[in-house]
């Protein structure tokens, strides 16, 4: 059982590239989010999905891009780097129902130089 | 504005000693409250979850206890071992999706702590 698998788990990008971070998870888990962590911040919602085809925006959301085509893969999209999204983001999915956890993947580290 | 603030920020303890961590919220209305643990380079891992009926909760060496009234919770680490240097994030979830963020969850920013041999 791999639950939430994030790929790549380390990627340094040139400011104006794109690239997208990968997500899935074998749980059969309606939803899934990203979240940004920064030092001495608490983690911060980007995007959120209750379900294929459909996604909302989160705390943070602008310079990222989501789709869910599947149930199992939910990937973030940026759309033009900025140095201002070097950051670990963390992918997590969970049953819709509000009282079950969230499973985390390990993160993806992401510099912008 | 919905927030939840952890203490301390950092703690350092001698290997078998017993810790507690703090976690006041603001979060209304409220659902759950959960405490995870993040290793190093890992993502956090679910310890506790505890809804408004539930006082305490424990998972082994780790117990968690919720005031709902005064909306405090704590986390009591019982003898200490090296692996449990961690983050600790406490995260309250509120009923409505209208509090914290967009999925009504509401971070804590940690406490991180480190136990010396």
């Amino acid at each position: 059982n791999a639950g939430v698998t994030q790929t790549p788990k380390f990627q340094v990008l040139k400011t104006g590239q794109s690239m997208t971070l990968q997500c899935a998870q074998d749980m059969n888990h309606e939803y899934m989010s990203w979240y940004r962590q920064d030092p001495g911040m608490g983690l911060r919602l980007i995007h959120y999905s209750v379900g294929a085809g459909i996604t909302d925006q989160g705390e943070v959301p602008n310079g990222y891009n989501v789709s869910r085509s599947t149930t199992e893969d939910f990937p973030l999209r940026l759309l033009s780097a900025a140095p201002s999204q070097t950051s670990v983001y963390f992918c997590a999915s969970s049953n819709i129902y509000s009282n079950q956890p969230q499973h985390f993947g390990d993160g993806t580290r992401l510099s912008i130089l | 504005k919905n927030q939840v603030e952890q203490s301390p920020q950092s703690l350092i303890i001698l290997e078998g000693k017993n810790c507690t961590l703090q976690c006041n919220y603001t979060v209304s209305p409220f659902s759950n409250l959960r405490w995870y643990k993040q290793d190093t380079g890992r993502g956090p891992v679910s310890l506790t979850i505890m809804t408004f009926s539930e006082n305490t909760k424990s998972n082994g060496r780790y117990t968690a206890t919720l005031d709902a009234d005064t909306k405090q919770s704590s986390l009591h680490i019982t003898a200490s071992q090296l692996s449990d240097s961690a983050s600790y994030i406490c995260v309250v979830s509120s009923v409505l999706y209208s509090g914290g963020g967009a999925d009504g969850l509401t971070f804590g920013k940690g406490t991180h702590l480190i136990i010396q041999p």
